[in-house]
Protein backbone atom coordinates (compact mmCIF):
# COMPACT_ATOMS: atom_id res chain seq x y z
CA UNK A 1 0.00 0.00 0.00
CA UNK A 2 1.35 3.31 -1.11
CA UNK A 3 2.25 5.24 2.06
CA UNK A 4 4.80 7.75 3.80
CA UNK A 5 6.98 5.80 6.72
CA UNK A 6 9.10 7.39 9.35
CA UNK A 7 11.53 6.08 11.55
CA UNK A 8 11.99 6.44 14.50
CA UNK A 9 8.34 7.04 15.97
CA UNK A 10 10.14 7.73 19.45
CA UNK A 11 13.12 8.88 20.06
CA UNK A 12 15.47 10.08 23.43
CA UNK A 13 18.65 11.16 22.85
CA UNK A 14 21.70 12.97 25.00
CA UNK A 15 22.74 16.50 24.33
CA UNK A 16 25.15 16.73 21.46
CA UNK A 17 24.30 14.17 19.86
CA UNK A 18 23.75 13.54 16.13
CA UNK A 19 20.70 12.10 14.88
CA UNK A 20 19.22 11.21 11.71
CA UNK A 21 15.15 10.60 11.29
CA UNK A 22 14.23 8.96 8.51
CA UNK A 23 11.48 9.60 5.98
CA UNK A 24 10.52 7.37 3.09
CA UNK A 25 7.73 7.65 1.04
CA UNK A 26 5.76 4.60 -1.56
CA UNK A 27 3.41 7.65 -3.43
CA UNK A 28 5.69 8.31 -6.50
CA UNK A 29 5.61 12.05 -5.05
CA UNK A 30 8.57 14.26 -6.17
CA UNK A 31 7.75 17.03 -3.79
CA UNK A 32 8.57 15.95 0.00
CA UNK A 33 8.40 18.51 3.37
CA UNK A 34 9.26 18.37 6.79
CA UNK A 35 7.65 19.97 9.51
CA UNK A 36 8.16 20.37 13.18
CA UNK A 37 5.15 20.35 15.69
CA UNK A 38 4.71 20.57 19.38
CA UNK A 39 1.55 18.12 19.84
CA UNK A 40 -1.88 19.15 18.61
CA UNK A 41 -0.04 23.43 17.71
CA UNK A 42 1.43 25.13 15.29
CA UNK A 43 2.76 23.68 11.88
CA UNK A 44 6.30 24.86 11.24
CA UNK A 45 7.80 24.04 7.55
CA UNK A 46 11.55 23.66 7.80
CA UNK A 47 12.99 22.06 4.84
CA UNK A 48 11.13 21.09 1.23
CA UNK A 49 12.54 19.35 -1.49
CA UNK A 50 11.10 19.54 -5.35
CA UNK A 51 12.91 16.52 -6.29
CA UNK A 52 16.29 14.42 -6.41
CA UNK A 53 19.23 16.86 -5.59
CA UNK A 54 17.05 19.52 -4.58
CA UNK A 55 16.65 21.02 -0.74
CA UNK A 56 15.04 24.43 0.58
CA UNK A 57 14.71 25.90 3.57
CA UNK A 58 11.50 26.51 4.91
CA UNK A 59 9.93 29.72 7.20
CA UNK A 60 10.85 28.09 10.29
CA UNK A 61 14.75 28.67 10.72
CA UNK A 62 16.52 25.29 11.70
CA UNK A 63 19.82 23.80 12.59
CA UNK A 64 18.68 20.86 10.99
CA UNK A 65 19.97 19.82 7.52
CA UNK A 66 18.42 17.52 4.73
CA UNK A 67 18.87 15.78 1.73
CA UNK A 68 17.48 14.02 -1.04
CA UNK A 69 19.60 11.34 -3.34
CA UNK A 70 16.78 9.39 -3.88
CA UNK A 71 13.32 10.09 -4.65
CA UNK A 72 12.33 8.08 -2.27
CA UNK A 73 13.84 8.62 0.88
CA UNK A 74 14.17 12.53 2.83
CA UNK A 75 16.14 11.97 5.74
CA UNK A 76 16.59 14.89 8.51
CA UNK A 77 19.85 15.23 10.17
CA UNK A 78 20.85 17.10 13.70
CA UNK A 79 24.83 17.33 13.81
CA UNK A 80 24.46 18.14 17.47
CA UNK A 81 20.81 17.85 19.14
CA UNK A 82 19.80 20.29 21.74
CA UNK A 83 17.04 20.37 24.71
CA UNK A 84 15.32 23.06 22.28
CA UNK A 85 15.26 20.31 19.04
CA UNK A 86 12.74 18.41 21.68
CA UNK A 87 9.49 18.04 19.35
CA UNK A 88 7.36 16.52 16.78
CA UNK A 89 8.59 16.28 13.46
CA UNK A 90 6.34 15.44 10.39
CA UNK A 91 7.26 14.11 7.20
CA UNK A 92 5.07 14.87 4.29
CA UNK A 93 4.81 14.22 0.37
CA UNK A 94 2.59 15.55 -2.47
CA UNK A 95 2.11 15.19 -6.46
CA UNK A 96 2.19 18.74 -7.13
CA UNK A 97 1.34 17.69 -10.93
CA UNK A 98 -1.71 16.54 -10.13
CA UNK A 99 -3.31 18.07 -6.91
CA UNK A 100 -1.40 20.20 -3.80
CA UNK A 101 -2.53 17.79 -1.20
CA UNK A 102 0.21 16.76 1.55
CA UNK A 103 0.47 13.17 2.79
CA UNK A 104 1.51 13.06 5.89
CA UNK A 105 3.58 10.51 8.09
CA UNK A 106 2.88 9.20 11.36
CA UNK A 107 6.10 11.64 12.95
CA UNK A 108 9.06 11.10 15.28
CA UNK A 109 8.75 12.67 18.73
CA UNK A 110 12.47 13.68 19.84
CA UNK A 111 13.09 13.95 22.89
CA UNK A 112 16.68 15.53 23.74
CA UNK A 113 18.10 15.12 27.56
CA UNK B 1 4.23 35.44 0.60
CA UNK B 2 0.86 34.34 1.75
CA UNK B 3 -0.28 34.83 5.29
CA UNK B 4 -3.36 32.39 6.99
CA UNK B 5 -5.02 33.63 10.16
CA UNK B 6 -7.32 31.24 11.94
CA UNK B 7 -10.30 31.35 14.51
CA UNK B 8 -10.85 30.59 17.28
CA UNK B 9 -7.99 28.74 18.60
CA UNK B 10 -10.31 26.31 20.71
CA UNK B 11 -14.08 25.76 20.16
CA UNK B 12 -16.25 23.76 22.86
CA UNK B 13 -19.60 22.31 21.53
CA UNK B 14 -22.05 19.90 22.46
CA UNK B 15 -22.85 16.70 20.39
CA UNK B 16 -25.24 17.68 18.06
CA UNK B 17 -24.57 21.33 17.64
CA UNK B 18 -22.37 22.49 14.84
CA UNK B 19 -19.16 23.86 14.73
CA UNK B 20 -17.73 26.64 12.18
CA UNK B 21 -13.78 27.45 12.02
CA UNK B 22 -13.00 30.30 10.08
CA UNK B 23 -9.75 31.62 8.04
CA UNK B 24 -8.52 34.42 5.96
CA UNK B 25 -5.99 34.24 3.58
CA UNK B 26 -4.03 37.54 2.41
CA UNK B 27 -2.46 36.25 -0.83
CA UNK B 28 -5.39 36.86 -4.12
CA UNK B 29 -3.25 34.24 -6.40
CA UNK B 30 -3.94 31.20 -3.89
CA UNK B 31 -6.15 29.29 -5.82
CA UNK B 32 -6.31 25.98 -3.51
CA UNK B 33 -7.74 25.45 0.45
CA UNK B 34 -7.41 22.46 1.98
CA UNK B 35 -8.75 21.30 5.19
CA UNK B 36 -6.61 18.50 7.64
CA UNK B 37 -7.82 16.96 11.11
CA UNK B 38 -5.50 15.95 13.61
CA UNK B 39 -6.61 13.51 15.88
CA UNK B 40 -4.63 13.43 19.37
CA UNK B 41 -0.82 11.78 18.88
CA UNK B 42 -2.10 11.07 14.77
CA UNK B 43 -0.55 12.51 11.72
CA UNK B 44 -2.88 15.38 10.07
CA UNK B 45 -5.07 14.27 7.42
CA UNK B 46 -7.08 15.87 4.68
CA UNK B 47 -10.45 16.00 5.34
CA UNK B 48 -11.72 18.09 2.50
CA UNK B 49 -10.56 21.03 0.12
CA UNK B 50 -11.58 23.84 -2.21
CA UNK B 51 -10.66 25.38 -5.23
CA UNK B 52 -11.45 28.52 -6.05
CA UNK B 53 -13.64 27.90 -9.37
CA UNK B 54 -16.49 27.12 -6.74
CA UNK B 55 -17.57 28.70 -3.60
CA UNK B 56 -18.69 25.90 -1.68
CA UNK B 57 -18.02 21.79 -1.10
CA UNK B 58 -19.69 19.14 0.78
CA UNK B 59 -19.18 15.98 2.05
CA UNK B 60 -21.80 14.20 4.42
CA UNK B 61 -21.66 16.42 7.86
CA UNK B 62 -18.83 18.63 6.46
CA UNK B 63 -18.77 21.88 4.09
CA UNK B 64 -15.96 24.31 2.96
CA UNK B 65 -17.35 28.02 1.41
CA UNK B 66 -15.20 30.45 -0.10
CA UNK B 67 -15.78 34.07 -0.60
CA UNK B 68 -12.35 35.08 -2.62
CA UNK B 69 -13.79 38.37 -2.56
CA UNK B 70 -13.46 38.64 0.77
CA UNK B 71 -10.63 36.62 1.21
CA UNK B 72 -11.87 33.93 3.22
CA UNK B 73 -12.87 29.99 3.83
CA UNK B 74 -14.86 28.21 6.48
CA UNK B 75 -14.89 24.54 7.92
CA UNK B 76 -18.70 23.43 8.79
CA UNK B 77 -19.32 20.72 10.62
CA UNK B 78 -23.16 19.83 11.69
CA UNK B 79 -24.56 17.53 14.11
CA UNK B 80 -21.07 17.37 15.74
CA UNK B 81 -19.94 13.48 17.27
CA UNK B 82 -17.62 13.17 19.93
CA UNK B 83 -15.21 11.88 17.50
CA UNK B 84 -14.85 14.99 15.66
CA UNK B 85 -12.97 16.34 18.62
CA UNK B 86 -9.01 17.34 17.10
CA UNK B 87 -7.24 20.12 16.32
CA UNK B 88 -8.13 21.26 12.65
CA UNK B 89 -5.71 23.46 10.49
CA UNK B 90 -6.79 25.49 7.57
CA UNK B 91 -4.36 26.11 4.65
CA UNK B 92 -3.52 27.94 1.18
CA UNK B 93 -1.88 27.33 -1.36
CA UNK B 94 1.69 29.96 -1.80
CA UNK B 95 0.41 31.28 -5.23
CA UNK B 96 4.28 33.30 -4.77
CA UNK B 97 6.14 33.04 -7.73
CA UNK B 98 9.65 31.67 -6.79
CA UNK B 99 11.04 29.10 -4.18
CA UNK B 100 8.05 28.77 -2.14
CA UNK B 101 5.27 27.91 -4.82
CA UNK B 102 3.03 25.36 -4.53
CA UNK B 103 3.82 25.32 -0.55
CA UNK B 104 0.80 25.15 2.08
CA UNK B 105 0.72 27.70 4.57
CA UNK B 106 -1.13 26.58 7.55
CA UNK B 107 -3.38 28.67 9.77
CA UNK B 108 -2.34 27.88 13.50
CA UNK B 109 -5.11 25.49 14.07
CA UNK B 110 -8.43 25.34 15.89
CA UNK B 111 -9.20 22.50 19.00
CA UNK B 112 -12.32 21.55 18.70
CA UNK B 113 -13.95 19.82 22.00
CA UNK B 114 -17.30 17.77 21.46
CA UNK B 115 -18.92 17.24 24.34
CA UNK B 116 -21.18 13.97 24.79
Amino acid sequence: EADIYQTPRYLVIGTGKKITLECSQTMGHDKMYWYQQDPGMELHLIHYSYGVNSTEKGDLSSESTVSRIRTEHFPLTLESARPSHTSQYLCASSDVDLNYEQYFGPGTRLTVT
Amino acid sequence: GENVEQHPSTLSVQEGDSAVIKCTYSDSASNYFPWYKQELGKRPQLIIDIRSNVGEKKDQRIAVTLNKTAKHFSLHITETQPEDSAVYFCAAIDGTRGGSQGNLIFGKGTKLSVKP
